[in-house]
Parts: structure tokens; sequence; C-alpha cells
């Protein structure tokens, strides 16, 4: 198995400008979640996905911020308008029913 | 709700044994993990515990659980400088449908 895959690894924009992340997770995995990680706040969870169905965005910072599981292979965290504030590197993960986290290499974005 | 502590740095010489504390507030916790993230990297389990277990040993790594002080530690021996890097504390509750606490992460520094 390939892993967490998350696209793009890089992503730098303007700010006020739309940025999509993409996350396919491993394959049985039911769980998936979106994380964001800054040297200011540490990793923050900002949503989970069981079984496709979104449990907890309680982290997620404004409604700016959207997450999508449409199927259980692919995930979205979509950001719009997005700010400076938002640049920090995203990562996915996906969860085995033991609880053991599998993360992708995260998408650094960076917005200017 | 929970909450995951560990100090933020510790430094030790290539070969000596290294030792990262953590510390958790729910005593509920199912599950105990380890993560290590390299620079650039994603997060990656390194070990888990279940918390009917006191100890786990994995070649280099040793996990050792202190229920009643909800204290968790993880030995790296021998410790190479391939071991830099940070090192993260997570529970979970329940495995089927919750999400893990993160503590901030302990930077190990390995110096020759």
């Amino acid at each position: 198995d390939a892993g967490v895959i998350q696209s793009p690894r890089h992503e730098v924009t303007e700010m006020g400008q739309e940025v999509t992340l993409r996350c396919k997770p491993i394959s049985g995995h039911n769980s998936l979640f979106w994380y964001r990680q800054t040297m200011m706040r540490g990793l923050e969870l900002l949503i989970y996905f069981n079984n496709n169905v979104p449990i907890d965005d309680s982290g997620m910072p404004e409604d700016r911020f959207s997450a999508k599981m449409p199927n259980a292979s692919f995930s979205t965290l979509k950001i719009q308008p997005s700010e400076p504030r938002d640049s920090a590197v995203y990562f996915c993960a996906s969860r085995t029913d033991r609880g053991e986290q599998y993360f992708g290499p995260g998408t650094r974005l960076t917005v200017t | 709700g929970e909450d995951v502590e560990q100090s933020l740095f510790l430094s030790v010489r290539e070969g000596d044994s290294s030792v990262i504390n953590c510390t958790y507030t729910d005593s509920s916790s199912t599950y105990l993990y380890w993560y290590k993230q390299e620079p650039g990297a994603g997060l990656q389990l390194l070990t888990y515990i279940f918390s009917n277990m006191d100890m786990k040993q994995d070649q280099r790594l040793t996990v050792l659980l202190n229920k009643k002080d909800k204290h968790l530690s993880l030995r790296i021996a021998d410790t190479q400088t391939g071991d830099s890097a940070i090192y993260f504390c997570a529970e979970s509750l329940n495995t089927n449908a919750g999400k893990s606490t993160f503590g901030d992460g302990t930077t190990l520094t390995v110096k020759p």
C-alpha cells in the first residue's frame, strides 16, 4: 500500500484565493483526520470522519474552512477565502480499528 | 477534557539511552501511542500500548505505563543520530469511534 496520499505537497497562494487540499486514505481504514501544524500552535485536529461521516468539526477554525469526504477513498479540505494566518502544514491521517493513525506527508500551505 | 503533556526538549549523547516522558489526565484511556516526526515529514507511529499492560518492548524501544500516576514513558536504547526527531505521545479513549489527543511533542537532539 502506498500509504496516505496528499496533494499538493506545496501550495503557495495569494490572500483571498480558494485553496483545496486533497487526501486519499489507506484502503480499508474507516476513519480520516485532518490536522494543522504550526510552530505557534503545534498539532491541531481540525475535523475527523468515520465511515465518510463528519463526527467532530469543532477544531475547524471558522466558516472559511470546510471538509468533505464523498467516498471512502477521497477527502478534501477547502479554505475560501484564504488568509496569511492559514499558512501551516496540513496533515491527513487515516486510522485502523486499533486506533493507530497513519499520517500523510502533509501539504505545506503558504498564503501571501 | 483529555490532556496530554510532555516536556519540550531532550538532549542526549549518541550511544546513551533516551527517556521521553508523558502524562495524561483521562484514566479511561484505552490505548497510548508514541509517534515520531522527522523534519519535513508526517507523524509516524512507533509503538502503542494497551492500558492493561505495564510494559512493551520492541527492539530498542521500551514503553512503560504507570496507570496509577497516568504516566507513560518511551525509552530508546543506544540512541543514534537518526533518532533525532520530535516524539509525540497520544491517547485514545475509544478506538472504534474516538479521536486521539496528542501532546505537544518532545524534540530529541542526539549529539555525536
